[in-house]
């Protein structure tokens, strides 16, 4: 069965960086798009980032563009999400979650992992 | 910047039938935006209820249906029974490569 599983969460000083990790397992990852949503804490979704299959189309919600790049590597099974200049107001749980390959939803997520940006 | 607009709470009796809707602060929903609805209860990842405007996820009971009514995406759910008590969420796909949801909506039922 499909897995995600989402590590490297923590607590971060603002201005700091940090990369999360998702491992992919019960599906062929490199046949399929990969996404980072987040939620902050008693807030909504907000959709974050997504990468396509090759890696080389990446896109950005218009708050994190600059600061957070996103990754994969299709040999490893792995998403990575790169994150620097980190504010406040990128506390959030953030998911990793499989695109569907049609109706551009997300059909799997992983049971998302904790970032807190403070002093 | 495009807004995706959902009601912040709604309150259904059991058995009773509620509709939430999906709208845009820009412009009418349709269903080239792909709508789609999550169901997410408290410390859970959200569960696809409703992709593709109208089609329901694997296993999601039949009580759920989606549709587009006027110039939004709606969610309704007929029948409502006290576990269906979560946050509802639809996002819309906007543009190559762009996402957005909606804030969400809390349903209660009592």
């Amino acid at each position: 069965q499909v897995q995600l599983v989402e590590s490297g969460g923590g607590v971060v000083q603002p201005g700091g960086s940090l990369r999360l990790s998702c491992a992919a397992s019960g599906f062929t990852f490199s046949t399929y798009g990969m996404h980072w949503v987040r939620q902050a804490p008693g807030k909504g979704l907000e959709w974050t980032a997504f990468i396509r299959i090759d890696g080389q189309n990446k896109y950005y919600t218009d708050s994190v563009k600059g600061r957070f790049t996103i990754f994969r590597d299709n040999s490893k099974n792995t998403l990575d999400l790169q994150m620097n200049s980190l504010r406040p107001e990128d506390t959030a749980i953030y998911y990793c979650a499989k695109d569907s390959g049609s109706y551009y939803r997300f059909d799997y997520w992983g049971q998302g992992i904790l970032v807190t940006v403070s002093s | 910047q495009t807004v995706v607009t959902q009601e912040p709470s709604f309150s259904v009796s059991p058995g009773g039938t509620v509709t939430l809707t999906c709208g845009l602060t820009s412009g009418s929903v349709s269903s080239s935006y792909y709508p789609t609805w999550y169901q997410q209860t408290p410390g859970q990842a959200p569960r696809t209820l409703i992709y593709n405007t109208k089609t329901r996820s694997s296993g999601v009971p039949d009580r759920f249906s989606g549709s587009i009514l006027g110039n939004k995406a709606a969610l309704t759910i007929t029948g409502a029974q006290a576990d269906d008590e979560s946050d509802y969420y639809c996002v819309l796909y906007l543009a190559t490569g762009y996402w957005v949801f909606g804030g969400g909506t809390k349903l209660t039922v009592l």
